[in-house]
């Protein structure tokens, strides 16, 4: 069964450095997602992206943040320069054109230092 | 203001008995609502998805149901096994935006 794929799993970086986490869609999905979930707490809506642009983005996806499809296949998220508050796990979804099911990646866990 | 939220927020049963999950939302204008189940450290994993016209979706022993006129919508867990325990989050979309509920953390106990 196809499935998102994310790397790396885990990711430690000190603070101010720049961070690109990496996901790999489902490859017929056209809508794609970023989210992340703060330990403990509940998952947030970061991001969209279709037709090559950000359709939709929350108050947290900020200037420091920025997503690309650099080659049809990766989705990225940048993280310009990470404060310790951008610790989280970091989830990627995509759905298909149908728009209907939703597929989530494993995550990856951020850790600012 | 649109909102998610789940009761209860935490949840302990023993194996092999029923549970209900609750889930209100004030999110407007509604597009469709999702339940998903979350095992720790992992991502969702999508268990029924409702459009506006359903009432009631099926998906082995989760029944989700939706009642758009109050908002509500129910995740109703038959014959609980231990792989049960995990969290399960109500997901309301909306024109182009989403919100999540908390969750509730399910524990099933042998």
């Amino acid at each position: 069964e196809p499935e998102v794929t994310q790397t790396p799993s885990h990711q430690v970086t000190q603070m101010g450095q720049e961070v690109i986490l990496r996901c790999v869609p489902i490859s017929n999905h056209l809508y794609f997602y970023w989210y992340r979930q703060i330990l403990g707490q509940k998952v947030e809506f970061l991001v969209s992206f279709y037709n090559n642009e950000i359709s939709e983005k929350s108050e947290i996806f900020d200037d420091q943040f920025s997503v690309e499809r650099p080659d049809g296949s990766n989705f990225t998220l940048k993280i310009r320069s990470t404060k310790l508050e951008d610790s989280a796990m970091y989830f990627c979804a995509s759905i298909s054109g149908t728009g209907v099911e939703q597929y989530f990646g494993p995550g990856t866990r951020l850790t600012v230092t | 203001k649109n909102q998610v939220e789940q009761s209860p927020q935490s949840l302990i049963i023993l194996e092999g008995k029923n549970c209900t999950l609750q889930c209100n939302y004030t999110v407007s204008p509604f597009s469709n609502l999702r339940w998903y189940k979350q095992d720790t450290g992992r991502g969702p994993v999508s268990l029924t998805i409702m459009t506006f016209s359903e009432n009631t979706k099926s998906n082995g022993r989760y029944t989700a149901t939706l009642d758009a006129d109050t908002k509500q919508s129910s995740l109703h867990i038959t014959a609980s096994q231990l792989s049960d325990s995990a969290s399960y989050i109500c997901v309301v979309r909306y024109v182009n935006d989403m919100r999540f509920g908390a969750g509730t953390r399910l524990t099933v106990k042998p």
